[in-house]
């Protein structure tokens, strides 16, 4: 079952604009991540937070993650067209061992 | 260090035969996972294993299998085909725990006709 929701589902900017996105969750957590897909691939892992965290930074990515809330925001700056791609957030409960619960993913378009 | 090896790439099959898809996780690399995902659906996990033991299930039919070697290498194994069964089949490995990061391949897009 899918325990992350994204939103928005669908996102169209233009190139050099910044691109946020966001993840909600149910349960406790030990762990968020962020992965992107390009089309018809598989997915590459960007970013993981740990729930005693924050916020992170990798390059022109930003996570904050807010446990209180249960939610969780991934900023990608200055955004390129090779950053097109679906963004999928996916967390490890502390209650499911062995398994990550995904969101259903963000599909990111960056116009030229 | 090789990624992880999926194979093969694409696949066509119709409706009532099985099927055996094979993953190489990266060398080191202990568990592996297996998604299926389709675009309504999103990413639905079907099964982990570490070291040889399937140590977390999904909510598949049981005609969805999977097992490991001792080399770590994974096959999933889809018996009686159906239409919904076509997807891309997405494995993963990690080092010990999927709950940690997580090294994709790229898929087998399966069609079933």
């Amino acid at each position: 079952s899918q325990q992350g929701e994204e939103d928005p589902q669908a996102l169209s900017i233009q190139e050099g604009e910044n691109a946020t996105m966001n993840c909600s969750y149910k349960t406790s957590i030990n762990n968020l991540q962020w992965y992107r897909q390009n089309s018809g691939r598989g997915l590459v892992h960007l970013i993981l937070i740990r729930s005693n965290e924050r916020e992170k930074h990798s390059g022109r990515l930003r996570v904050t993650l807010d446990t209180s809330k249960k939610s969780s925001s991934l900023l990608i700056t200055a955004s390129r067209a090779a950053d097109t791609a679906s963004y999928f957030c996916a967390t490890a409960s502390m209650d499911s061992n062995y398994q990550l619960i995904w969101g259903a993913g963000t599909k990111l378009i960056i116009k030229p | 260090k090789a990624g992880v090896t999926q194979t093969p790439r694409y696949l066509i099959k119709t409706r009532g035969q099985q099927v055996t898809l094979s993953c190489s996780p990266i060398s080191g690399h202990r568990s592996v996972s297996w998604y299926q995902q389709t675009p309504g659906q999103g990413l639905q996990f079907l099964f982990e294993y570490f070291s040889e033991t399937q140590r977390n299930k999904g909510n598949f039919p049981g005609r969805f299998s999977g097992r490991q070697f001792s080399n770590s290498r994974s096959e999933m194994n889809v018996s009686t085909l159906e239409l919904g069964d076509s997807a891309l089949y997405l494995c993963a490995s990690s080092l010990l725990s999927p709950n940690e990061k997580l090294f994709f391949g790229s898929g087998t897009q399966l069609s079933v006709l």
